[in-house]
């Protein structure tokens, strides 16, 4: 079964400090895996996607790595901001041709409280 | 340019009545998915449209249902509502099915009293 686990499930960092965010997947065959970022009442909004290749991948404060083989992936905020207070989703898709759904697996976020 | 865009963006139903919700997508946007996000269950996929065919459909019982239309924009429609189909429910579109990136809309929240 398709699964992706984030980890934590919250965390509280203080302004200007790094966290990392750890997302675990078993979805096989893997196609591309995204980070989502998602305001309170908002919908998500990308932050990266990573396909196979692709080990890291930046978007300003936001670095995101990818282990294949691992089948692990984290996201590292850098210099953190208060609005960088959101949950954190990790989204992994599939090649499976008979998938059922839209191929996407969904983690369940990881919830961050940036504090000045 | 124009992103997607979710009607109503708060809407409060009794049990048992129906609800409609709309999405209208990116312009140029052939494919619309739809979610919900509930605090317990996260997100997860009700099913996604394109050009007006039902594609793919998750798991979800035969009271929610959708269509698309000519002009890309999509319904999402749930009957008999229940306590538990309180939630937010999102749309995403993309430019065609596939891998390809989605962009989300800001939801519309739904309260089920």
């Amino acid at each position: 079964k398709n699964q992706v686990e984030q980890s934590p499930q919250s965390l509280i960092i203080l302004e200007g400090k790094n966290c990392t965010l750890q997302c675990n997947y078993t979805v096989s065959p893997f196609s591309n895996l995204r980070w989502y970022k998602q305001d309170t009442g908002r919908g998500p909004v990308s932050l990266t996607i990573m396909t196979f290749s692709e080990n890291t991948k930046s978007n300003g404060r936001y670095t995101a790595t990818l282990d294949a083989d691992t089948k692990q992936s984290s996201l590292h905020i850098t210099a953190s901001q208060l609005s960088d207070s959101a949950s954190y989703i990790c989204v992994v898709r599939s090649r499976e041709i008979k998938a059922a759904g839209n191929k996407l697996t969904f983690g369940g976020g990881t919830r961050v409280l940036v504090k000045p | 340019k124009a992103g997607v865009t979710q009607t109503p963006r708060y809407l409060i139903k009794t049990r048992g009545q129906q609800v409609t919700l709309s999405c209208s997508p990116i312009s140029g946007h052939r494919s619309v998915s739809w979610y919900q996000q509930t605090p317990g269950q996260g997100l997860q996929f009700l099913f996604e449209y394109f050009s007006e065919t039902q594609r793919n459909k998750g798991n979800f019982p035969g009271r929610f249902s959708g269509r698309q239309f000519s002009n890309s924009r999509s319904e999402m429609n749930v009957s008999t509502l229940e306590l538990g189909d309180s939630a937010l429910y999102l749309c995403a579109s993309s430019p065609k099915t596939g891998p390809y990136g989605y962009t989300f809309g800001s939801g519309t929240r739904l309260t089920v009293v």
